[in-house]
This record gives C-alpha cells, sequence and structure tokens, in this order.
C-alpha cells in the first residue's frame, strides 16, 4: 500500500520568505509526526497529532513554525520568514494510534535557505 | 528524565559478520517500547523492529534481534551475516505509555550510530 508521502523533495528558498511543506499519511494512520533533522545530526521532535485532540506542539522551536492537520488527514508545516538555520530536513510520519504503534516515515523534505 | 543514549558514533563490520549496536535507556515508566530505526544515505527513515517493556521474549525480525536487558536497560541491536546494503544510520528510540505518560507520544531519539560494512 502506500507510504507516507511528502511534498515537495526539495525546497530551496531566500531567506525571509514562507515556505509550506505537505505530509500526506498512511490511510488509517490517525497520529501524525513532524520532526526536523539536521545534518549528521538525530531527530528533533516538532509536533504531534492525535485524533481529534489538540496537538502536542511543545518541539516547535518559535512561534514562525505552525501546523496544521484538517480532516484527520493530510498535514501541512509552515514556516514564516524562514532563516538560515532552518535548513534541515523535515520528517514526517505516521502511525496506528495505539502508544508502542511504530512510526512510518516518508523520505522528507530538504529545505535549504539561502 | 527520558533519555537514550547511543555511545557508537560509528562501526564498522565486516560483510557476512555479524555487529551489535547499542542502546541504553532511562526511564522511571514501567510501561514503555523500544524501537529500532534505519536511515540509508537516501534519507528515508526505515522501521526495523519492536521490544515492549513487558515482552517476555528479545524481539527478532529475519537478520535483525533485539538483546533486550531490562535490568540493564539496555536494547542493543544484533544484526547477523551482515550485508553491504545495511551500511547506514541507526537510531534507538523509546516511548513510555504509562499512565504517567499521558496523552504524550512522543519518541526520544537517540543520536544514531553510523553503521559501515565493509567488504
Amino acid at each position: 500500500g502506500a507510504g507516507v508521502s511528502q511534498s515537495p523533495s526539495n525546497k530551496v528558498t531566500e531567506k525571509g520568505k514562507d515556505v509550506e511543506l505537505r505530509c500526506d499519511p498512511i490511510s488509517g494512520h490517525t497520529a501524525l509526526y513532524w520532526y526536523r533533522q539536521s545534518l549528521g545530526q538525530g531527530l528533533e521532535f516538532l509536533i504531534y497529532f492525535q485524533g481529534n485532540s489538540a496537538p502536542d506542539k511543545s518541539g516547535l522551536p518559535s512561534d514562525r513554525f505552525s501546523a496544521e492537520r484538517t480532516g484527520g488527514s493530510v498535514s501541512t508545516l509552515t514556516i514564516q520568514r524562514t532563516q538560515q538555520e532552518d535548513s534541515a530536513v523535515y520528517l514526517c510520519a505516521s502511525s496506528l494510534g495505539g502508544p508502542l504503534q511504530p512510526q512510518h516515515f516518508g523520505d522528507g523534505t530538504r529545505l535549504s535557505i539561502l | 528524565a527520558q533519555k537514550i543514549t547511543q555511545t557508537q558514533p560509528g562501526m564498522f563490520v565486516q560483510e557476512k559478520e555479524a555487529v551489535t549496536l547499542d542502546c541504553t535507556y532511562d526511564t522511571s515508566d514501567q510501561s514503555y517500547g523500544l524501537f529500532w530505526y534505519k536511515q540509508p544515505s537516501s534519507g528515508e527513515m526505515i522501521f526495523l523492529i519492536y521490544q515492549g517493556s513487558y515482552d517476555e521474549q528479545n524481539a527478532t525480525e529475519g537478520r535483525y534481534s533485539l538483546n533486550f536487558q531490562k535490568a540493564r536497560k539496555s536494547a542493543n541491536l544484533v544484526i547477523s551475516a551482515s550485508q553491504l546494503g545495511d551500511s547506514a544510520m541507526y537510531f534507538c528510540a523509546m516511548r513510555v505509555s504509562g499512565e504517567a505518560a499521558g496523552n504524550n507520544r512522543k519518541l526520544i531519539w537517540g543520536l544514531g550510530t553510523s553503521l559501515a560494512v565493509n567488504p
């Protein structure tokens, strides 16, 4: 079946511009996560959605970052007024609702801020 | 505090040999799960194996097995008969699931181990 789909796969933009990253989770997965991974580093948690519950936004690094999930499916991560330190790979993952279900990842969006 | 420690930044193994990647964890929760993921140079994150804290037997998935030692709080990944395609970053992660965790579904990630398989 289809896996987690992320778009675009690569994004290059100028400092100060806004960017939107999209994630389409696996059908039937109620949990959706966004992570950021800088070059050679581990994963940094950004935000988590579970069904209709309020999202866990505790990992968002600043108020320039926001995310929404419409209809319990597709999610969009928005970064406003991008800075060079925002350059990273942004990974989306989804899972079934149970706490010990493995997360399945998309291929990521490589974001480069010039 | 919950934490995952992977003490081996880089490992080398000869093709067809077995290799163990270390992972220790820290949590006061009794109910938790441990996950291993593989990230090849292409960047995708691939789920490998899972061990629950109440599982009595070590998890196995094909050439992957998890050496789970609860008293030592370690969950080492063993890869048998290494293949060239096993060269990748390997991440250990943990999620707690007990009452204290509530709705917390965040995975706690280690910094990873880079494995290189030599021909």
